[in-house]
């Protein structure tokens, strides 16, 4: 049975930093591209990252560029999501989530944890 | 980035109707289309890929339909556990945008 559990959130000042991470099982993680999405209270759904199997491509979406970094370790089985300058609009429930198939759909999710950024 | 903009933003509907929602892309996108399905509290839930294929397990009055900037989800007999939000998400590029949700509420 295909699991990802997150872990990390918490409460965080402004300007503050986080480390999420996704622990996978059930699968061959080294084989699929990951994705983490958000979701800010009472808000839609945001894609926030993605990386390639072995770690070589990351992309991000402009909102986080230069402060959030995706990373993998494949050996661990677990996908991270490293948060710096941390904003009140990055309060969310952090997904993990596996691409799956051609068309890269997100067939897998954790259960989220929540990030809360405030003084 | 390619924007999704889904129509209605929410309905009301009754148990046994045919309620439809849909998706527009800023620019074709093909059949690189994906409805999931979310209620509250829990991770959202794949529905429909590729446009019209249906997630193994999802019941059959649950359709997808479109290609190209257009796209519709229907659910055919609408039944108590329906009731829920959807979302959209293109997946032809990075980033993977999502549509703003329709939710749906009991009449």
């Amino acid at each position: 049975e295909v699991q990802l559990v997150e872990s990390g959130g918490g409460l965080v000042q402004p300007g503050g930093s986080l480390t999420l991470s996704c622990a996978a099982s059930g699968f061959t993680f080294s084989n699929y591209w990951m994705n983490w999405v958000r979701q800010a209270p009472g808000k839609g759904l945001e894609w926030v990252a993605n990386i390639k199997q072995d770690g070589s491509e990351k992309y991000y979406v402009d909102s986080v560029k230069g402060r959030f970094t995706i990373s993998r370790d494949n050996a661990k089985n677990s996908l991270y999501l490293q948060m710096n300058s941390l904003r009140a609009e990055d309060t969310a429930v952090y997904y993990c989530a596996r691409d799956q198939g051609v068309t890269k759909y997100f067939q897998y999710w954790g259960q989220g944890t929540l990030v809360t950024v405030s003084s | 980035d390619i924007q999704m903009t889904q129509s209605p933003s929410s309905l009301s509907a009754s148990v046994g109707d045919r309620v439809t929602i849909t998706c527009r892309a800023s620019q074709s996108i093909s059949s690189y289309l994906n409805w999931y399905q979310q209620k509250p509290g829990k991770a959202p839930k794949l529905l429909i890929y590729a446009a019209s294929s249906l997630q193994s397990g999802v019941p059959s009055r649950f359709s997808g339909s479109g290609s190209g900037t257009d796209f519709t989800l229907t659910i055919t007999s609408l039944q108590p556990e329906d009731f829920a939000t959807y979302y959209c998400q293109q997946s032809y590029s990075i980033p993977r945008t999502f549509g703003q949700g329709t939710k749906v509420e009991i009449k």
